[in-house]
């Protein structure tokens, strides 16, 4: 599975929108690029998937790039309840069980 | 629809005793996982299992031992807890989709283990 990279941390004013990157320059063709957010000392909780269109729901918007090699999750209208640690994930669909490979994700702050 | 639940919640365990985590999941799912994680580190998958009577190993199997005897039961066992094995361990489940893709993972609530 490729691996990803995310900054560390970042903070976004409550009601703005939050942008989170992620580096993927090693994915392949058949890799998904999964988000999933980590609430403090909660199990993760899934937020969106792509392969290669940009996606959304009803939580976020997935933008992928063409070359696939990067992506941002959009969170449109933050608030102080989407402070948690985002994690991006590129896996293939099916291989191995599937498994997630965690990185350390972005540490979102979202300030009043 | 209970989700993924995990029992215990907490535990606290003495070098060289032994434990089992019950992890049960109630949406048919055929795909279940075994996750720790440590203070400011993200998940490290554990051990897995792709079906009934199936189990295979993850990143950091050494000292853990799991079970899937039914469909909706997933056993993480430890055999002589170590220090090292203090930890937070989250379960997770998964459904196939079409096309052969897999749906995303429901995380349980995790449980908090201490092993003095």
């Amino acid at each position: 599975d490729a691996k990803t990279t995310q900054p560390p941390s970042m903070d976004c004013a409550e009601g703005r929108a939050a942008n989170l990157p992620c580096n993927h320059s090693t994915i392949s063709g058949n890799e998904y690029v999964y988000w999933y957010r980590q609430i403090h000392s909660q199990g993760p909780q899934y937020i969106i998937h792509g392969l290669k269109n940009n996606e959304t729901n009803e939580m976020a918007s997935l933008i992928i790039t063409e070359d696939r090699k990067s992506s941002t999750l959009i969170l449109p209208h933050a608030t102080l309840r989407d402070t948690a640690v985002y994690y991006c994930i590129v896996r293939v669909a099916r291989n191995q069980g599937g498994k997630l490979i965690f990185g350390q994700g972005t540490e979102l702050s979202v300030k009043p | 629809n209970a989700g993924v639940t995990q029992t215990p919640k907490f535990r606290v365990l003495k070098t060289g005793q032994s434990m089992t985590l019950l992890c049960a999941q109630d949406m048919n799912h055929e795909y279940m996982y075994w996750y720790r994680q440590d203070p400011g580190m993200g998940l490290r998958l554990i051990h897995y299992s792709v079906g009934e009577g199936t189990t295979a190993k993850g990143e950091v199997p050494d000292g853990y031992n799991v079970s899937r005897l039914k469909k909706q039961n997933f056993l993480l066992g430890l055999e002589s807890a170590a220090p090292s094995q203090t930890s937070v361990y989250f379960c997770a489940s998964s459904h196939t989709l079409l096309a052969g893709n897999l749906g995303e993972q429901y995380f349980g609530p995790g449980t908090r283990l201490t092993v003095t």
